[in-house]
């Protein structure tokens, strides 16, 4: 089974600034079948990306995902304090659709 | 609107069944499947599985392929999560959601019921 790995664990950013985080895959992701989800305390997840790079529903365009075959970058440009939250990538390509360990994003 | 509402939290003795409800509105039911996700305490996110509800097609991982029973019922749009022999170690919340493809999954989970918590104690 594919093994997603999220980097970093934690990242630490002011408000303003550029988020970069990044999933890498065990093996090539299907179609690029690679989702991101966004996680805030006491709340389900909610989509943020499928495909690698289409943005969900009312998604702002702040947030944007990119990569191919095995590696997966979501970039959220302009942070803002509501996006402290742990963020998660999931492959959907093949079963099972594992997720990865998360990366939180603190926003200072 | 587009919803699913799980029912309510329930807490079991090891070796028990729990099953736990998914009931979708606002949408056409059978044009979607439903994935299960689970979160123990403070952990990340675990994929259990996936069900048709336009054939009743599952996919379980293979962690939960023995105790797990994957199942939708269109007549109430109601789908349903079934894990059996229960040990402490299947405390968590129980998310149900909603995925494009009715014959495959093909996308992300695009609406999540609010979780139902699951606690496994003696």
């Amino acid at each position: 089974e594919i093994v997603l790995t999220q980097s970093p664990g934690t990242l630490s950013l002011s408000p303003g600034e550029r988020a970069t985080l990044s999933c890498r895959a065990s093996q090539t992701v299907s179609s690029n079948y690679l989702a991101w989800y966004q996680q805030k305390p006491g709340q389900p997840p909610r989509l943020l990306l499928s495909g690698a790079s289409s943005r969900a529903t009312g998604i702002p365009d702040r947030f944007s995902g990119s990569g191919s075959g095995t590696d997966f970058t979501l970039t959220i440009t302009r942070l803002e304090p509501g996006d402290s939250a742990v963020y998660y990538c999931q492959q959907y390509g093949n079963s099972p659709h594992i997720f990865g360990q998360g990366t939180r994003l603190e926003i200072k | 609107q587009v919803q699913l509402v799980q029912s309510g939290g329930e807490v079991k003795k090891p070796g028990a069944s729990v099953k736990v409800s998914c009931k979708a509105s606002g949408y056409t039911f059978n044009h979607h499947g439903i994935t299960w996700v689970r979160q123990a305490p403070g952990q990340g996110l675990e994929w259990m599985g996936w069900v048709s509800a336009y054939n009743g097609d599952t996919r379980y991982a293979q962690k939960f392929q023995d105790r797990v029973t994957m199942t939708t019922e269109t007549s109430t749009s109601t789908a349903y999560m079934e894990l059996r022999s229960l040990r402490s170690d299947d405390t968590a919340i129980y998310y149900c959601a909603r995925v494009f493809g009715w014959l495959i999954p093909s996308g992300g989970m695009d609406v999540w019921g609010q979780g139902t918590t699951v606690t496994v104690s003696s």
